[in-house]
Parts: C-alpha cells; structure tokens; sequence
C-alpha cells in the first residue's frame, strides 16, 4: 500500500520556468491537499479539494494552480517559478470531517 | 482567528524526562486537534489527536491535555527517548473541508 507518493522529491529550477508536482494516492480519500513548509513557518496550505472537479484556494495560493480530474491525481503547477516559492512542498490526502490526513514524502524545491 | 501559536520553537530534554509543548488557538469553530511528528527528510505523521469533548487522551509515553476554556492544547511525552527527536507541529480544524492549520512546529532533541 503506497499511500501518498510525490514525484519529484527534489527540483531545481531557474526563475520564470514552469513545472508540475505529482501527486498521487492509492486509499480512495475524497480529499487531498498542498502544503509548503517553510523554516520555522510551519506548513501553510495552497490549495485543496473535496473530490474530483472541485478544488479551492488555501491560505498562500498566489503564483500557483491544481486540477482534480481524478480522485487518485492532484497536481500543483508553478506557471511562472520565483524565488519566493523555493520550499519543500507536501501533498496530503484524507477521508472527510477530519480523520486523519497522510502526507506524502515531499518534494524540495530550489528556484534560483 | 485562523492561527495556532506553537511554543517552544526548540526543546531539549535529557533521557527520561518529560517534553512538553503547547498550543493555542483562536477560532472556537475549531473541533480536531492532531499533533503531527516529522523526522528529516520526511512528511509529517499522525501521532494523536483529540476532539473538545474531552480534557485528556493518552496513548502510550504521549498524551495530550486540552483546556476548551482557555483554548490551549499541549503534548506532553513521558520517559522521552532520542528516538523521539523530531519536529513536533500542532494543527487544528473544523468544519467540512479537513482543512487543518499548523503550528510553526517545536525541535525536540532528547539527549542520551
């Protein structure tokens, strides 16, 4: 049982390229998540969805977006990379009213 | 009204000893409060977690204390070991989304 799995776990990228995080999970959870984990911030979300065609915004969602045409698939897309969105980032996924949430490995992103 | 304070930022603990960390919260919407444990390298996962209606849950070394009134929760480890050492966050949540709101997270180290 895989569980969450993100691809790739690291990246380097230049400033103004474009790329996707994978995210995939395997237990049939209506509900997954992003999250960025920054140093001594915590994790902040980015965004999340119910089900499959329903996404909505987090807490930090500029400069990124995600579609859920699957309920296994939840891709996070940086359209235009920042240095500001160097961070490791976490896909999440759960069964609904807060049971609990299994986060995947990360995946470490670097813009330079 | 969203947030959760964390505290400490970092603790260190001998051998034995007890850790303990704690959290507050503003939105009284809240109803779920997980602590999650994070090692290096890896994502965050579930370590226990308590609802409002009662005061204190305990499983094995680690228990939480929850003060509905004061709105605080705290995560206390008995006989910690250095196996223990990781970040600890707090989280919260409520309503329909499983939406959950972390803490800045605390760095145990326990020193043999």
């Amino acid at each position: 049982n895989a569980g969450v799995t993100q691809t790739p776990k690291f990246r380097i990228l230049k400033i103004g390229q474009s790329m996707t995080l994978q995210c995939t999970q395997d237990m049939n959870h209506n509900y997954m998540y992003w999250y960025r984990q920054d140093p001594g911030m915590g994790l902040k979300l980015i965004y999340y969805s119910v089900g499959a065609g329903i996404t909505d915004k987090g807490e930090v969602p500029n400069g990124y977006n995600v579609s859920r045409s699957t309920t296994e698939d939840f891709p996070l897309r940086l359209e235009l990379a920042a240095p500001s969105q160097t961070s490791v980032y976490f896909c999440a996924s759960s069964a609904p009213m807060n049971t609990e949430a299994f986060f995947g490995q990360g995946t470490r992103l670097t813009v330079v | 009204q969203q947030q959760v304070k964390q505290s400490p930022q970092s603790l260190i603990v001998q051998k034995g000893g007890i850790s303990i960390i704690n959290c507050a919260y503003e939105n009284t919407a809240f109803d779920y409060f997980p602590w999650y444990q994070q090692f290096p390298g890896k994502g965050p996962a579930l370590l226990i977690a308590i609802r409002p209606d009662v005061s204190e849950k305990k499983e094995g070394r680690f228990t939480i204390s929850f003060n509905k009134s004061a709105k605080q929760f705290s995560l206390h480890i008995m006989d910690s070991q250095p196996g223990d050492s990781a970040t600890y966050f707090c989280a919260a949540s409520g309503g329909a989304t499983n939406k959950l709101i972390f803490g800045t997270g605390t760095l145990l180290a326990v020193q043999p």
